[in-house]
């Protein structure tokens, strides 16, 4: 199994760009997630998913955008991306959820925004 | 804001010493998750206990939960250069499917 793997590793962007941060898991996992983390600080969530169809905010959700039309995909998208979201970006995924489960992350997406 | 707070910030040792990181929380929980963050691999699961455990051991790792005063102790014994990492406190609040992370201990272990 390849676990979580997450595309691209590095990326670079000018300020109102939009792009999307890919994660794929092939575990068969029905919980997915995705953090934000800066400089000198722990992991804060972005946005989750308890399973294909739905999706839920977490701590920090403004400026990206989720969806979750398959089992194993699980993309991040920032529609006009800004300076304050230069950082780096990992995906999760469990079986169940952080309520049953460990969660299984992914080795992370550095992006700046210029 | 983040659920956890963790102490302290930075722990400098040297090998073969014990290290303990403390984990403060504010909400209910279902259970505490530890992880440790390995350069360019993301971050690595360690031990999850759940509300209604008080100990828990994995191999030179023990971690403790006392929920009446809403913290938890990471202990390492016998360090090693390797133990050298990052590590979080996250917690899984009661009543929600979030994983909220503390703000993390630098561990540094000194051949």
């Amino acid at each position: 199994n390849a676990g979580v793997t997450q595309t691209p590793k590095f990326q670079v962007l000018k300020t109102g760009q939009s792009m999307t941060l890919q994660c794929a898991q092939d575990m068969n996992h029905e919980y997915m997630s995705w953090y934000r983390q800066d400089p000198g600080m722990g992991l804060r969530l972005i946005h989750y998913s308890v399973g294909a169809g739905i999706t839920d905010q977490g701590e920090v959700p403004n400026g990206y955008n989720v969806s979750r039309s398959t089992t194993e995909d699980f993309p991040l998208r920032l529609l006009s991306a800004a300076p304050s979201q230069t950082s780096v970006y990992f995906c999760a995924s469990s079986y169940e959820g952080p309520f049953y489960n460990e969660q299984f992350f992914g080795p992370g997406t550095r992006l700046t925004v210029l | 804001s983040q659920q956890g707070e963790e102490d302290p910030q930075a722990l400098s040792i040297q090998e073969g010493e014990n290290a303990t990181m403390n984990c403060s929380y504010k909400t209910s929980i279902n259970n505490l998750q530890w992880y440790r963050q390995n350069s360019g691999r993301g971050l690595v699961h360690l031990i999850l206990i759940r509300s209604n455990e008080r100990e828990k051991h994995s191999g030179r790792l023990r971690v403790t939960l006392d929920t009446s005063k809403k913290s938890s102790s990471l202990l390492i014994t016998a360090s090693r250069a390797a133990d050298t990492a990052p590590y979080f406190c996250a917690t899984a609040p009661d009543n929600t499917d979030k994983l909220i992370f503390g703000t993390g201990t630098r561990l540094q272990v000194f051949p």
